[in-house]
């Protein structure tokens, strides 16, 4: 079964500086995606950024990238020149390739933004 | 972006009612649809997946017979709690997906329930 870890339940970050979230995964899949997702307090979630698995180049969203490394399943989200609206849980979500496949999430980690 | 909403968003009900839960693909066709439910302060936990025109599949531990899902068109899916109680007081989150998306999945807004 797969399985999506963040370890850090919660990060702090001054605004317009740099925090880094880390995600592991556990797969036996050669071919699927990863996912940030952004929960604001509207509990609405929102996709920040999407990874294939057999792409070797890291995604990136404006201020937001990734440290996608395959080999240690890990799939870590920078968040560039913070912003207050970027306070909120973002979870981690693994998927794979298949068609109609269900999303497999992490714990989340609450990021808490400082003016 | 592909939208997708939810109704009610919130909703108050007795113990031992029912209550229906809609979740609408607004502009794609939705093949598959996710209904999940999520805790103060946790993760989403998938309740199911349901297939249009076909039964849902549930997910270990997810009472077939209190959360009936029902997913009769490629626009709609709805989640009814019957005979609900306080403990399923919740936050309820929908998603859609299918090919004219590339199969990405798209969330609703999300449905409170709070059953008194």
């Amino acid at each position: 079964a797969q399985t999506v870890t963040q370890s850090q339940p919660e990060m702090s970050v001054q605004e317009a500086e740099t925090v880094t979230l880390s995600c592991t995964y556990d797969t036996s899949e050669s071919d699927y995606y990863l996912f940030w997702y952004k929960q604001p307090p509207s509990r609405q979630m929102i996709l920040v950024i999407r990874q294939e698995a057999y792409k070797q180049q890291n995604a990136t969203e404006n201020r937001f990238s990734v440290n996608f490394q395959k080999a240690a399943k890990s799939f870590s989200l920078k968040i560039s020149d913070s912003q207050l609206g970027d306070a909120a849980m973002y979870f981690c979500a693994y998927r794979p390739r298949a068609a109609g496949n269900k999303l497999t999430f992490g714990g989340g980690t609450r990021v808490l933004v400082k003016p | 972006g592909a939208v997708v909403s939810q109704h009610p968003s919130r909703v108050i009900c007795k113990s031992g009612t029912s209550v229906k839960i809609e979740c609408r693909s607004l502009d794609f066709q939705a093949t598959t649809m996710f209904w999940y439910r999520q805790f103060p302060k946790q993760s989403l936990m998938l309740m199911a997946t349901s297939n249009e025109g076909s039964k849902a599949t549930y997910e270990q531990g997810v009472e077939k017979d209190k959360f009936l899902i029902n997913h009769a068109s490629l626009t709609l899916s709805t989640l009814t709690v019957t005979s609900a109680h306080p403990e399923d007081s919740s936050f309820y989150i929908c998603s859609a997906t299918g090919l004219g998306i590339s199969y990405e999945q798209y969330f609703g807004p999300g449905t409170r329930l709070t059953v008194t």
